[in-house]
């Protein structure tokens, strides 16, 4: 089982949608979590940070559920400027040790 | 606002030739990462280091060297390119205070392997 899994998409979707994704994580002991953007052929930037309680930022909003040790994201109101790459970001303690997942796709179609 | 340099951007080799890639950042971090991307794989790291002088091996370290003589810059280096290296590399840093755990990136090099 992968450290970090994703669904790759493509999510195609119509503007003004609401989309989520699903990350799942294997270690139970992983501290913190992150959701990185990467547009095409570009590097890789932190959209936020997803904290136990949720969080929100504008129309993308972060839930964690330790439990089931899955990360949601939450994007309200889908602009075609969304298209890209979502990337899963786990960090199992220490500097090194952050995984990311494979990436979900997103597509925002006018 | 330079943040993270990566160079080159491009980059094509035959087997068994060498290169080295330059990470440069200016933003006083301690922490440096080098890592691939290959599609369907995500990013794996491939070494890190935690401090000027100081380097450790990542996930997928085999084929590379690196090297942190200065706290700005690191280096990738490949001893004898191999097609299996063919890759996009992203070079990241991170503040040793920076409590959010941001990576921050450079633009990645692209390197193919012939």
């Amino acid at each position: 089982r992968k450290e970090v899994e994703q669904d790759p998409g493509p999510f195609n979707v119509p503007e003004g949608a609401t989309v989520a994704f699903n990350c799942t994580y294997s270690n139970s002991a992983s501290q913190s979590f992150f959701w990185y953007r990467q547009d095409c052929r570009k590097e890789p930037k932190l959209l936020m940070s997803v904290y136990s309680s949720g969080n929100e930022d504008g129309r993308f909003t972060a839930q964690l559920n330790r439990a089931s040790q899955y990360i949601s994201l939450l994007i309200r109101d889908s602009k075609l400027s969304d298209s890209a790459t979502y990337l899963c970001v786990v960090n199992s303690g220490g500097y090194q040790k952050v995984t990311f997942g494979t990436g979900t796709k997103l597509q925002v179609i006018p | 606002n330079a943040g993270v340099t990566q160079t080159p951007k491009f980059r094509v080799l035959k087997t068994g030739q060498s290169m080295t890639l330059l990470c440069a950042q200016d933003m006083n971090h301690e922490y440096m990462y080098w890592y691939r991307q290959d599609p369907g794989m995500g990013l794996r790291l491939i070494h890190y280091s935690v401090g000027e002088g100081t380097t450790a091996k990542g996930e997928v370290p085999d084929g590379y060297n690196v090297s942190r003589l200065k706290k700005q810059n690191f280096l990738l280096g490949l001893e004898s390119a191999a097609p299996s290296q063919t890759s996009v590399y992203f070079c990241a840093s991170r503040g040793l205070a920076d409590n959010t755990g941001e990576l921050f990136f450079g633009e990645g090099s692209r390197l193919t392997v012939l």
